[in-house]
């Protein structure tokens, strides 16, 4: 089973910013098959990245992700006040488990 | 537009059972793998079960092996996930999430979840 570690579990910044957001896998991903997802209270995951590197349609272009093999990273490259959620990364290169990592929860500074 | 819509979420007594469905609309469904994905209560998010397109395969988690089972039901365009000998470590919210395609299991909508609360 692959093992995804995220850091930080908090990060705390301001609109505009820039947040990096890592992904560290416990063996290497094929294929770079790696997802982000965010989360508001109350509401389910929305897509945003999918093969490590392409947003999904609909996802504005601040949004980016990037990495291969172990180390995987989102960047969201100004925040904007509805960008603040939770982020999930998850794993869906080996066969089952399709593990996800504990989250980053990214909060108003 | 693509909805998942996950309905029988409830309350339930350990070692009870409980039904949930994920009701599609809006894709070819016996085309698409289906997921179920639950959130214990200020936690993260756990993969739990999945069924390929044709039904032929089915994959769970360590933690539910044994006691969940999945089945899906094309003509009405609704995917099962039976829950027997729950515990009270699956309370949850399940969500239901469709896969992107036959070889790329990362979910591309999530119905809005149910929430499933196992005590006595």
């Amino acid at each position: 089973e692959i093992v995804l570690t995220q850091s930080p579990g908090t990060l705390s910044l301001s609109p505009g910013e820039r947040a990096t957001l890592s992904c560290r896998a416990s063996q290497s991903v094929s294929s770079s098959y790696l997802a982000w997802y965010q989360q508001k209270p109350g509401q389910a995951p929305r897509l945003l990245i999918y093969d490590a590197s392409n947003r999904a349609t609909g996802i504005p272009d601040r949004f980016s992700g990037s990495g291969s093999g172990t180390d995987f990273t989102l960047t969201i490259s100004r925040l904007e006040p509805e960008d603040f959620a939770v982020y999930h990364c998850q794993q869906y290169g080996s066969s089952p488990p399709y593990t996800f990592g504990q989250g980053t929860n990214l909060e108003i500074k | 537009q693509v909805q998942l819509v996950e309905s029988g979420g409830g309350v339930v007594q350990p070692g009870g059972s409980l039904r949930l469905s994920c009701a599609a609309s809006g894709f070819s469904f016996n085309n698409y793998g289906i997921h179920w994905v639950r959130q214990a209560p200020g936690k993260g998010l756990e993969w739990v079960t999945f069924i390929r397109y044709d039904g032929s395969t089915e994959y769970f988690a360590d933690s539910v092996k044994g006691r969940f089972t999945i089945s899906r039901d094309d003509s009405k365009n609704t995917v099962y996930l039976q829950m027997n000998s729950l515990r009270a470590e699956d309370t949850a919210v399940y969500y239901c999430a469709k896969a992107h395609d036959r070889s790329r299991n990362y979910f591309d909508y999530w119905g809005q979840g149910t929430l499933v609360t196992v005590s006595s």
